[in-house]
């Protein structure tokens, strides 16, 4: 399996702009997770699913964050409009279940100018 | 809800030394315990986990430790080298959804 798959790596965009992450998780996992990761409040989850539906969204910062999981292969994580604090490196994970880790993707780093 | 704490927050040592880091967590009912190695530039990578129904799990170098009495655990590093050196989280999880440390930076010099 090639891992859980983000794309695109980096992002910088202005501020006020739509931005889309990506991920692709691992075939047959049922969880799929949304952190955000930065230096001063380390790793938050902002929301994940199970099955494809969303279960617990309170890590979402803002309305101006959504995301949506149409199938078991591929999930997106929305900033609309994007503002200069939303710079930060956005990891995707999927897991087998309660009681398993997770597997984490490569991450993207986005940069809001 | 749950909550981890974890430290130290930096750690060197020297090479050939043992490293240890010790997190605690709040929900008597957490039942499992991974740690994960973050490198620069890469996500998270699960190194190492541990159950409730057992108190050490070991794994060439690297052993976790858990007491559910005192509602902590702690990873040790033996014959630490260069390529130790990372961000190492620890997490608890009660549900299906594992609560992180703030990190651990290792440092280890040759």
């Amino acid at each position: 399996d090639a891992g859980v798959i983000q794309s695109p790596r980096h992002e910088v965009t202005e501020m006020g702009q739509e931005v889309t992450l990506r991920c692709k998780p691992i075939s047959g996992h049922d969880y799929l997770f949304w952190y955000r990761q930065t230096m001063m409040r380390g790793l938050e989850l902002l929301i994940y699913f199970n099955n494809n539906v969303p279960i617990d969204d309170s890590g979402m910062p803002e309305d101006r964050f959504s995301a949506k999981m149409p199938n078991a292969s591929f999930s997106t994580l929305k900033i609309q409009p994007s503002e200069p604090r939303d710079s930060a490196v956005y990891f995707c994970a999927s897991s087998s279940g309660e009681g398993y880790g997770y597997t984490f993707g490569s991450g993207t780093r986005l940069t809001v100018v | 809800g749950e909550n981890v704490e974890q430290h130290p927050s930096t750690l060197s040592v020297q090479e050939g030394d043992s490293a240890v880091i010790k997190c605690t967590y709040s929900d008597s009912a957490s039942n499992y315990f991974p740690w994960y190695k973050q490198e620069l530039g890469k996500g998270p990578q699960l190194i190492i986990d541990i159950r409730s129904n057992v108190g050490e799990k070991k794994d060439q170098r690297i052993a976790v430790t858990l007491n559910k009495t005192a509602k902590h655990f702690s990873l040790h590093i033996t014959e630490t080298q260069p390529e130790d050196s990372a961000v190492y989280f620890c997490a608890a999880s009660s549900t299906d959804k594992l609560i992180f440390g703030t990190g651990t930076r290792l440092q280890v010099f040759p």
